[in-house]
């Protein structure tokens, strides 16, 4: 079974400044997704970042992107310029590539941009 | 944007009784879940749905919840018999097949339904 931790509950940053937030999983798997989904006081969870396990080349989206490191099975997720925006609870997520490619979450880190 | 829509926003009901939760899955999708988090949790998978049959449950997916799509929108959840633990948010999600031949894996959430057993 695939497990996904994340080490740091709570985590705050000064608005405009970068954030780095860790996951690391544990799977036999070599071939899977990772994701990090952003889940804010609405309980909307909405879908930030996704790396394909073949990929060597670190995704990123506008001021997110990821630092993956297959052998480590780290995936970290960097936000840069935070906004007061980005406060949220994030889920890292791993997807085993079979029929039901069900997603298994971490249990979360709640950012928090102060101003 | 298409997105995945849910019904009811909020439910709440007795112990005992049976509730059924609706999404409404963006349309061209063809995988459809269900997860759920209890407040304070983290998000639980449990169940997957492909061509009109379950392709994954999770042990949390026993005999008294049941899927079901019953046309060609609607996506249930249902809980037969409801128990004081089913209370916390229901999250249903899909996902699409191929675009431009390549598999899409992205999972697209709806807001949720918060199921309060009292």
């Amino acid at each position: 079974a695939q497990t996904v931790t994340q080490s740091q509950p709570e985590m705050s940053v000064q608005e405009a400044e970068t954030v780095t937030l860790s996951c690391t999983y544990d799977t036999s798997e070599s071939n899977y997704y990772l994701f990090w989904y952003k889940q804010p006081p609405s309980r909307q969870m909405i879908l930030v970042i996704r790396q394909e396990a073949y990929k060597q080349q670190n995704a990123t989206e506008n001021r997110f992107s990821v630092n993956f490191q297959k052998a480590a099975k780290s995936f970290s997720l960097k936000i840069s310029d935070s906004q007061l925006g980005d406060t949220a609870m994030y889920f890292c997520a791993f997807m085993k590539l079979t029929s039901g490619s069900r997603l298994t979450f971490g249990e979360g880190t709640q950012l928090t941009v102060n101003p | 944007e298409p997105e995945v829509t849910q019904t009811p926003s909020h439910q709440v009901t007795q112990m005992g009784q049976e509730v059924i939760l609706r999404c409404v899955p963006i349309s061209n999708h063809l995988y459809f879940y269900w997860y759920r988090q209890i407040l304070g949790q983290k998000v639980e998978f449990l169940v997957s749905f492909y061509n009109n049959e379950i392709s994954e449950k999770s042990e949390i997916f026993d005999d008294q919840f049941s899927v079901e799509r019953p046309d060609g929108s609607n996506f249930t959840l249902k809980i037969r018999s409801t128990k004081l633990e089913d209370s916390a948010m229901y999250f249903c999600a899909s996902r699409g097949g191929l675009r431009n031949g390549r598999a899409r894996y992205e999972q697209y959430f709806g807001p949720g339904t918060r199921l309060t057993v009292t």
